[in-house]
């Protein structure tokens, strides 16, 4: 069955701090695969997603996620994190077959940033 | 501002009350979903639309009736709710079904 593992439930790091968010999928075919963030009480937001080509994806924000189809991972990051980028961030593998869609997504990584 | 309204965006209702939420779209999308959210638990699809017939319904219970009366417009009908169904309800809308979602800021659902 298709799923989405995000390992970390909740990360803090410094401001100023680089930052990695790890996410590992599960699907047998080509993923889509995408990252998106939640603020407190808010919807999401997408930040970047990947279909193909390069597999380092530059998305908002100042944020890339790189595709390793040999470790089946989407990982998520940025070289330097600024106290607004606390939230929480999902990551999620579209499933698409016949006329219907389908977003499988982690259960999130809460990011906190201490000054 | 994502172009997805969900309104309203807090709603308490009693277990035996009847009560609808409202997701409205302007971006000329073709494809809307339900989404629940749970604390603890990931993002659970509910229901798609693709140019306003459903297409997929991940085995929701009745008690939540979906309704897309157009592409701009989707509703969840909820009736006899029970209080585990307290969640983040959020509605997206894209182009196509293989486009990126786009999402409202959601309805905070209180079951008591």
């Amino acid at each position: 069955a298709q799923s989405v593992t995000q390992p970390d439930i909740h990360i803090t790091v410094s401001e100023g701090a680089s930052l990695e968010l790890r996410c590992n999928y599960s699907y047998g075919a080509t993923p889509y695969l995408f990252w998106y963030v939640q603020s407190p009480g808010q919807g999401l937001q997408l930040l970047l997603k990947y279909f193909s080509g390069d597999t380092l994806v530059q998305g908002i924000k100042g944020f890339e996620a790189e595709f390793k189809r040999s470790q089946s991972s989407f990982n998520l990051r940025k070289p330097s994190v600024h106290w607004s980028d606390a939230a929480e961030y999902f990551c999620a593998v579209g499933i698409y077959g016949g006329s219907q869609g389908n977003l499988i997504f982690g259960k999130g990584t809460k990011l906190s940033v201490k000054p | 501002e994502t172009g997805v309204t969900q309104t309203p965006r807090h709603l308490v209702m009693g277990m035996t009350n009847k009560k609808s939420l409202k997701c409205e779209q302007h971006l000329g999308h073709n494809a809307m979903y339900w989404y629940k959210q749970s604390a603890k638990k990931p993002l659970e699809l509910m229901f798609v639309y693709n140019f306003k017939e459903q297409t997929e319904n991940n085995s929701v219970p009745s008690r939540f009736s979906p309704e897309c009366p157009n592409s701009s417009h989707l509703f969840l009908h909820l009736h006899t709710l029970q209080p585990e169904d307290s969640a983040l309800y959020l509605c997206a809308s894209s182009q196509g079904y293989t486009d990126e979602a786009f999402f409202g800021q959601g309805t905070r659902l209180t079951v008591v």
